[in-house]
């Protein structure tokens, strides 16, 4: 089974943090994505990575960054947090033409 | 008009009848459809991939694809309490071969 691990379940950070949400596979999946989904508006796409070091913006990128070291590894930061970034953080993962697989989610409340 | 359309729900169906979703997509040219099931607070649960027209099956669910309608429809047969959740229809639009666009999902609830 695929497996996609987000690294925390929820978090509370404060205004301005810096905040970093962590996602790793290990089925060996070229392309990784970060979306965050929000009731009544559905998910959006964040940024996503087609491979190491490569990473293309989604619908939403304003105030969030991505890095992709490693294969196995995406992460998402929050430069300087806001409270509407309070929402549910997912990642996923897939091949290309292949549906993609989520994590468990990060619901991160900005205070 | 959205990329990826569905009806919002809620879908009201008793327990053991069989339940109808539907989604209907603008990008003529696209190549892979998927349903995904998200329980209340839960990520989404991939349930069904369809690649060309027709129908297939999995157990209680039947995929079902008509790309010269543009619209994909997913049938859960006996439907059960435990089959309410959210159902996402994604699809793979043409050229964007690495993202999949989303529809907002219909709700579904299986009435005991």
């Amino acid at each position: 089974d695929v497996k996609v691990t987000q690294s925390s379940r929820y978090l509370v950070k404060r205004t301005g943090e810096k905040v970093f949400l962590e996602c790793v596979q290990d089925m060996d999946h070229e392309n990784m994505f970060w979306y965050r989904q929000d009731p009544g508006l559905g998910l959006r796409l964040i940024y996503f990575s087609y491979d190491v070091k490569m990473k293309e913006k989604g619908d939403i990128p304003e105030g969030y960054s991505v890095s992709r070291e490693k294969k196995e590894r995406f992460s998402l930061i929050l430069e300087s947090a806001s409270t509407n970034q309070t929402s549910m953080y997912l990642c996923a993962s897939s091949n290309v033409q292949q549906p993609q697989h989520f994590g468990d989610g990060t619901r991160l409340s900005i205070l | 008009q959205k990329e990826v359309e569905q009806n919002s729900g809620p879908l009201s169906v008793p327990e053991g009848a069989i339940a109808s979703l539907n989604c209907t997509y603008s990008d003529r040219g696209s190549q892979s459809f998927f349903w995904y099931r998200q329980y209340s607070g839960k990520s989404p649960e991939l349930i069904m991939s369809i690649y060309s027209n027709g129908d297939k099956e999995d157990g209680r669910f039947t995929a079902q694809l008509n790309k010269a309608s543009q619209y994909v429809s997913l049938l859960i047969r006996d439907s059960q309490p435990s089959d309410s959740a959210t159902y996402l229809c994604a699809v793979h639009p043409s050229g964007g071969y690495q993202k999949v666009t989303f529809g907002t999902g219909t709700k579904l609830q299986v009435i005991p």
